[in-house]
C-alpha cells in the first residue's frame, strides 16, 4: 500500500543555516505529494505541494521536487529562520480520500 | 474565522465513558475528514465523507466509533465505552473539489482526548 518515510527528527538548526528534511514514498499509480507545517498550537496547514514527476513545490523559501526515479521528495530551505520553528509532515495521496502522511519531523531553529 | 473548527478541544473522561467531537468544516467545503494522530506519528486517515455520505472507512475505525454529517455541513465523531488506547488527538479537515485530484486538505486544531 501506500506510505511515507520521513526523516526521523528532532532536527536543530542554527539561524540561516540549510535545511534539509527527507523523505521517500511507496506508491500505486501516480500520487500527489505534499509538505504540511503544523506551527506550535495550530492545525497543519498545506506548505508545499507537487502533482507530478519533475514538478517542483515551493512556499515560503521552501522546495521539494518530485523525484520518480528515487521516489522522493526532500523538503529544502537555504536560510532557516527561528519562524520556520515547527512539525513537518511529508504526505502524499492518489486521491484526497487516501492521504497518507509521515510520521513528522520536529525542527527547531535557535537564533 | 472561517477556518475548520473543532470542539471540544481537550476532553478527559473515563475509561467506559462515551464522547462525542464535533467538526465544523469551512462552508463551501463539500469533503470532510476524520484523521486520529497520536504523539510522534503522523495524522492516521479514519474516514471521509463526502456531502451527508459518508464513503469510506478505515479499519482504523472500530465499531465502537461512528460519524455522522447529517446535512453535509458539521460533523460529529462519537466513541462509545472509551478505552485507554483512544487517547489520541482526533483532527477534522475539509477540501473542496470532487473526483480524484488531489487538492489541499484544511485541518482544525484538534480535539484531544484523554482516557483515563
Amino acid at each position: 500500500g501506500n506510505s511515507v518515510t520521513q526523516m526521523e527528527g528532532p532536527v536543530t538548526l542554527s539561524e540561516e543555516a540549510f535545511l534539509t528534511i527527507n523523505c521517500t514514498y511507496t506508491a500505486t499509480g501516480y500520487p500527489s505529494l505534499f509538505w504540511y507545517v503544523q506551527y506550535p498550537g495550530e492545525g497543519l496547514q498545506l506548505l508545499l505541494k507537487a502533482t507530478k514527476a519533475d514538478d517542483k513545490g515551493s512556499n515560503k523559501g521552501f522546495e521539494a521536487t518530485y523525484r520518480k526515479e528515487t521516489t522522493s521528495f526532500h523538503l529544502e530551505k537555504g536560510s532557516v529562520q527561528v519562524s520556520d520553528s515547527a512539525v513537518y509532515f511529508c504526505a502524499l495521496a492518489n486521491n484526497n480520500n487516501d492521504m497518507r502522511f509521515g510520521a513528522g519531523t520536529r525542527l527547531t531553529v535557535k537564533p | 474565522d472561517t477556518g475548520v473548527s473543532q470542539d471540544p478541544r481537550h476532553k478527559i473522561t473515563k475509561r467506559g465513558q462515551n464522547v462525542t467531537f464535533r467538526c465544523d468544516p469551512i462552508s463551501e467545503h463539500n469533503r470532510l475528514y476524520w484523521y486520529r494522530q497520536t504523539l510522534g506519528q503522523g495524522p492516521e486517515f479514519l474516514t471521509y465523507f463526502q456531502n451527508e455520505a459518508q464513503l469510506e472507512k478505515s479499519r482504523l475505525l472500530s465499531d465502537r466509533f461512528s460519524a455522522e454529517r447529517p446535512k453535509g455541513s458539521f460533523s460529529t465523531l462519537e466513541i462509545q465505552r472509551t478505552e485507554q488506547g483512544d487517547s489520541a488527538m482526533y483532527l477534522c479537515a475539509s477540501s473542496r473539489g470532487s473526483g480524484t485530484e488531489s487538492g489541499e486538505l484544511f485541518f482544525g486544531e484538534g480535539s484531544r482526548l484523554t482516557v483515563l
